[in-house]
């Protein structure tokens, strides 16, 4: 079975545009999340969606949104790029919800900001 | 807020060479405890869990237990290999709220042969 899929792998973008990041989690997955892995650093949690419904969102500014689709892809958008949004952007899924679900990472979308 | 203080790094080791990688976390709850992993290129994989406290989480050789008394969640292997070569971060996990890991900022460590 495939794991977790995200789409593009490397992308370049200039201050001020908007960026698109794909995801489909495993199959069977109803949990996606999004993490955001700046360079020397520990990913930090972005958002968990649920069965469509955002469960969670981490300390992140509206710039940043995020949805998931009735077959449990999700995308994570990010209006107004700065340079600092440069990272590795990580998606993670899950089975279930709570605590008991493991989380299974995807490759990650790799963003450098110029 | 829930926090987690890694050991810093970067960690150089000889082949065979015993690990110990120090991680510490703050929680409001009873959190459950993690080690990922970070191959070069690839994205993070569960390396090993713990739930509660004194449970002891084992996969490929590396070894933590979860120590409440200490705020504590060490990882360690007995001998190590090249191939261990990676980033190591350890994380915690709310029971209650979101599914959402904390992580501490990782250690690199290399083996060499």
């Amino acid at each position: 079975d495939a794991g977790v899929t995200q789409s593009p792998t490397h992308l370049i973008k200039t201050r001020g545009q908007h960026v698109t990041l794909r995801c489909s989690p495993i199959s069977g997955h109803k949990s996606v999340s999004w993490y955001q892995q700046v360079l020397g650093q520990g990913p930090q949690f972005i958002f968990q969606y649920y069965e469509k419904e955002e469960r969670g969102r981490g300390n992140f500014p509206d710039r940043f949104s995020a949805r998931q689709f009735p077959n449990y892809s999700s995308e994570l958008n990010v209006n107004a790029l700065l340079l600092g949004d440069s990272a590795l952007y990580l998606c993670a899924s899950s089975l279930v919800q709570g605590a008991a679900g493991e989380l299974f990472f995807g490759e990650g979308s790799r963003l450098t900001v110029l | 807020g829930d926090s987690v203080t890694q050991m810093e790094g970067p960690v150089t080791l000889s082949e065979e060479a015993f690990l110990t990688i120090n991680c510490t976390y703050t929680a409001t709850g009873y959190p459950s405890l993690f080690w990922y992993v970070q191959y070069p290129g690839e994205g993070l994989q569960l390396l090993l869990k713990a739930t509660k406290a004194d449970d002891k989480g084992s996969n490929k050789g590396f070894e933590a237990t979860y120590r409440k008394e200490t705020t504590s969640f060490h990882l360690e292997k007995g001998s190590v290999q090249v191939s261990d070569s990676a980033v190591y971060f350890c994380a915690l996990k709310e029971i209650q709220g979101a599914q959402k890991l904390v992580f501490g900022q990782g250690t690199r460590l290399t083996i060499n042969p």
